[in-house]
Formats: C-alpha cells, sequence, structure tokens
C-alpha cells in the first residue's frame, strides 16, 4: 500500500517561513492535497492539487510538489498558524493520510 | 452552505458494531464521494472509506473486512458500520465530502466513539 511520510514536528520563528515536507514513491504524479488541523477542531483544506489554494486562505500559504516529495510552504508564520498539518492523495481509489507534522512557531 | 452532521453512539463494547450517521444539508448528493475518517485520541488522520453517489464504494485495506458504508439519498444521509470493535477503534469520527478531484473540502466536526465495556 502507498505511504506518506511526514516529520513530526517543524519549528519556525514568528514571521519566518516554515516548509512542510510529504515523502513519497512518485508522489510527484500524484495530486497532494494539504490539511490544517487545530486542536478540538475538524481538519481545513489549505492547498488542494499541489498549489491551489481554496478562498479563504492566505497567500502565505503555498504548495509544491516534484518526483518523491511535496511541500507545504508558510511564509511570514503567525500564531496562528499553530497547528497538524496533514498532507493526502488517493492512490488507486484509496484515501492515504501522511501521518502529520505539528508545526510550532517561536 | 454545505453542512455535515454526525450521530450516533458515543460508547460502543467491545466485540459489537459501531454505527454513525452523517447528515448532509446544503448540498447535493451528487458527483460527490461521501468519506469517512477517523482519529484516534492524540493521533493522526485514518481513511475509513467512500461511498460514491452512485452507490459503489472503496475501503481501506485494512478495515474493509470489518466495514460497511451506505447511503440513503431521500433523507440526504450516509451511515458507517464497523463491526467486531476493539478498543483500537476508539476515535473521533469525521464524515467528509470530496470531489472528483479528491479534494476533500467540507467536513463533519466529528464524533467520539469510545469502545468499551
Amino acid at each position: 500500500s502507498y505511504e506518506l511520510t511526514q516529520p513530526l514536528s517543524v519549528s519556525v520563528a514568528l514571521g519566518q517561513t516554515a516548509r512542510i515536507t510529504c515523502g513519497g514513491n512518485n508522489i510527484g504524479s500524484k495530486n497532494v492535497h494539504w490539511y490544517q488541523q487545530k486542536p478540538g477542531q475538524a481538519p481545513v483544506l489549505v492547498i488542494y492539487r499541489d498549489t491551489n489554494r481554496p478562498s479563504g486562505i492566505p497567500e502565505r500559504l503555498s504548495g509544491s510538489n516534484s518526483g518523491n516529495t511535496a511541500t507545504l510552504t508558510i511564509s511570514r508564520a503567525q500564531a496562528g498558524d499553530e497547528a497538524d498539518y496533514y498532507c493526502q492523495v488517493w492512490d488507486s481509489s484509496t484515501g492515504v493520510f501522511g501521518g502529520g507534522t505539528k508545526l510550532t512557531v517561536l | 452552505q454545505v453542512q455535515l452532521q454526525e450521530s450516533g453512539p458515543g460508547l460502543v463494547k467491545p466485540s459489537e458494531t459501531l454505527s454513525l450517521t452523517c447528515t448532509v444539508s446544503g448540498g447535493f448528493f451528487t458527483t460527490y464521494y461521501w468519506n469517512w475518517i477517523r482519529q484516534p485520541p492524540g493521533k493522526g488522520l485514518e481513511w475509513i472509506g467512500y461511498i460514491y453517489y452512485s452507490g459503489s464504494t472503496s475501503y481501506n485495506p485494512s478495515l474493509k473486512s470489518r466495514v460497511t458504508i451506505s447511503l440513503d439519498t431521500s433523507k440526504n444521509q450516509f451511515s458507517l458500520k464497523l463491526n467486531s470493535v476493539t478498543a483500537a477503534d476508539t476515535a473521533v469520527y469525521y464524515c467528509a465530502r470530496s470531489g472528483s478531484v479528491g479534494t476533500t473540502d467540507y467536513w463533519g466536526q466529528g464524533a467520539l466513539v469510545t469502545v468499551s465495556s
């Protein structure tokens, strides 16, 4: 079965840039979606199909996908960005989530 | 605005069947995939399965033998049944909608189900 690998945690200083990676075999050939989840809340879609932002998601969040790694980039990090982030793909009609990354804003 | 709401027992005994229903309002069932996703306490998200509006289904291979997802378009509902539950099935269960490009854009608030005697 297909697997996605994320770092357990990423830390970023306030106002700096954070990058959260999602590794998978030839993930560049798949559409990657990213979700933000804050404590006690349901996940929220923040990037879809590698690079697209839903309405209401700030331009500070961006995505890329190539080769074996997809990346969620959060520029000018704010305290409100502190959350868990999950990447997700569909593989043979099966949903696959990464293990999640906890983003800490220092 | 599309809204999803999970409902069902919050406590299930080991070896019994977990049953949840998701009620959808503000949208249509057609052309969408209707998912169940769960999250054990303090852990990550796990996709359980989906039902397409046509009735076709897809399940997580690790749960396939125990899962059934069904659809009742007349009630704007879809349901999850997970049988032979154990403590490892204790989780927050989310229902969620996915579009044709795989984007899961609407989620319910989640329902905590505890498996315990």
